[in-house]
């Protein structure tokens, strides 16, 4: 079974702090998102990544930053934290394979909150 | 762009109804379409899905129909369970990405 684990279930932060999420998948995927999921707007797309050191801009990349270093993880950047960053964030990754070109597997979340 | 709507939630209803959550998207050419699911304090996972119209997805007794003339992919179960609690999303493939609902919620009372 894929499995992608995100470090964080719960995760406190102050306002102006640095904050790392990060997210590890061990199936080999070489595409992985980043997803903010909000009350009555699903999920909005931060930023993805096709393959190591590459990323590309999401919906709603303002206020984030991400790295791809090695295959398997992908780190979630807030340079700033700040309150209306306060959400659920979901990784997800994806084979880049012809028969099943779009299906994503995703992580349990984690819950950020910035006070 | 593309995007989709769903039925608006809450959903709650009795165990072993009739279940159905309304699906309409908007897209340029023939997206494939998703059904994913989300159970309490779990990521997402795939449902079931149809890549081409009059395709028929189904998984868990839960089904879905590309119809491409009224552009919907409405989600049906003739009887719910108590397990099938969750939220559920509506989901197009956009131009290299996922395309979201936002979200119904649904539960189900014994």
């Amino acid at each position: 079974d894929v499995k992608v684990t995100q470090s964080s279930r719960y995760l406190v932060k102050r306002t102006g702090e640095k904050v790392f999420l990060e997210c590890v998948q061990d199936m080999d995927h070489e595409n992985m998102f980043w997803y903010r999921q909000d009350p009555g707007l699903g999920l909005r797309l931060i930023y993805f990544s096709y393959d190591v050191k590459m990323k590309e801009k999401g919906d709603i990349p303002e206020g984030y930053s991400v790295s791809r270093e090695k295959k398997e993880r992908f780190s979630l950047i807030l340079e700033s934290a700040s309150t209306n960053q306060t959400s659920m964030y979901l990784c997800a990754s994806r084979l880049r394979d012809f028969l099943n070109p779009y299906e994503q597997y995703f992580g349990p979340g984690t819950r950020l909150t910035v006070t | 762009g593309d995007s989709v709507t769903q039925m608006e939630g809450p959903v709650t209803l009795s165990e072993e109804a009739f279940l159905t959550i309304n699906c309409t998207y908007t897209a340029t050419g023939y997206p494939s379409l998703f059904w994913y699911v989300q159970y309490p304090g779990e990521g997402l996972q795939l449902l079931l899905k149809a890549t081409k119209a009059d395709d028929k997805g189904s998984n868990k007794g839960f089904e879905a129909t590309y119809r491409k003339e009224t552009t919907s992919f409405h989600l049906e179960k003739g009887s719910v369970q108590v397990s099938d609690s969750a939220v559920y999303f509506c989901v197009i493939q956009g131009a290299q990405k996922l395309v979201f609902g936002q979200g119904t919620r649904l539960t189900i009372n014994p």
